[in-house]
């Protein structure tokens, strides 16, 4: 098994420009998520999907949108890249009936904003 | 909402010790869980040890144990025989159980460095 698997590992944008992070998992868990670390700070939650279907925004939602494309898959899109979106964006997943409550994490993406 | 608070932001112990990391929280929830997770440099999330809030006993995992104290809302994490490896940022983090999304919210982190 792979678990949490994101693409790219490392972007490079320009002002403006848009981009889409891509994340799957492959422990047939219903829920995902997309946090974003930022220097000197925690995770925080951008959006989530508790279930295939259904998309929820978290903390910090502005400027992002998400599509939770099927069970395995949750996109994350900027739809005009701004600096202070640099920062590197972790997805996640869990079921509660088999993996506790567990979060698990996938590489992370960092993303530089000129 | 819930807020996580790590006041050390650095601490370093000697290889082979033991190191206690601080963490509190506010919540008005009675039912919730808590976690520690690890940051090493290779940047990936490991989750350490967790927490029922329920459960009265303190949760240990091998080197890791917690002591949960839910009247002072403290939830800080024991490390023994400080290895190498240990050297990393941990982050605190809650999670309600009522929300239906299970969403955790994070403490800014403490960066623990092992000295040989």
């Amino acid at each position: 098994n792979a678990g949490v698997t994101q693409t790219p590992k490392f972007q490079v944008l320009k002002t403006g420009q848009s981009m889409t992070l891509q994340c799957a998992q492959d422990m047939n868990h219903n829920s995902m998520y997309w946090y974003r670390q930022d220097p000197g700070m925690g995770l925080r939650l951008i959006y989530y999907s508790a279930s295939e279907g259904t998309t929820d925004k978290g903390e910090v939602p502005n400027g992002y949108n998400v599509s939770r494309l099927n069970k395995r898959e949750f996109s994350l899109r900027l739809e005009s890249a701004a600096p202070s979106q640099t920062s590197v964006y972790f997805c996640a997943s869990s079921e509660v009936f088999t993996s506790g409550n567990e979060q698990f994490f996938g590489p992370g993406t960092r993303l530089t904003v000129l | 909402a819930q807020t996580v608070t790590q006041s050390q932001p650095e601490m370093s112990v000697q290889e082979a010790e033991t190191v206690t990391l601080s963490c509190t929280y506010d919540t008005s929830e009675n039912n919730y869980y808590l976690f520690w997770y690890k940051q090493p440099p290779s940047r990936q999330m490991i989750l350490v040890i967790r927490q029922e809030a329920y459960k009265q006993q303190n949760a240990t995992e091998n080197r890791f144990s917690v002591n949960f104290q839910k009247a002072a809302k403290s939830f800080s994490l024991k490390i023994s025989d400080s290895q190498l490896g240990d050297t990393a940022m941990y982050f605190c983090a809650f999670m309600s159980s009522g929300a239906g999304s299970y969403q955790l919210t994070f403490g800014k982190g403490t960066k623990l460095s092992v000295i040989p």
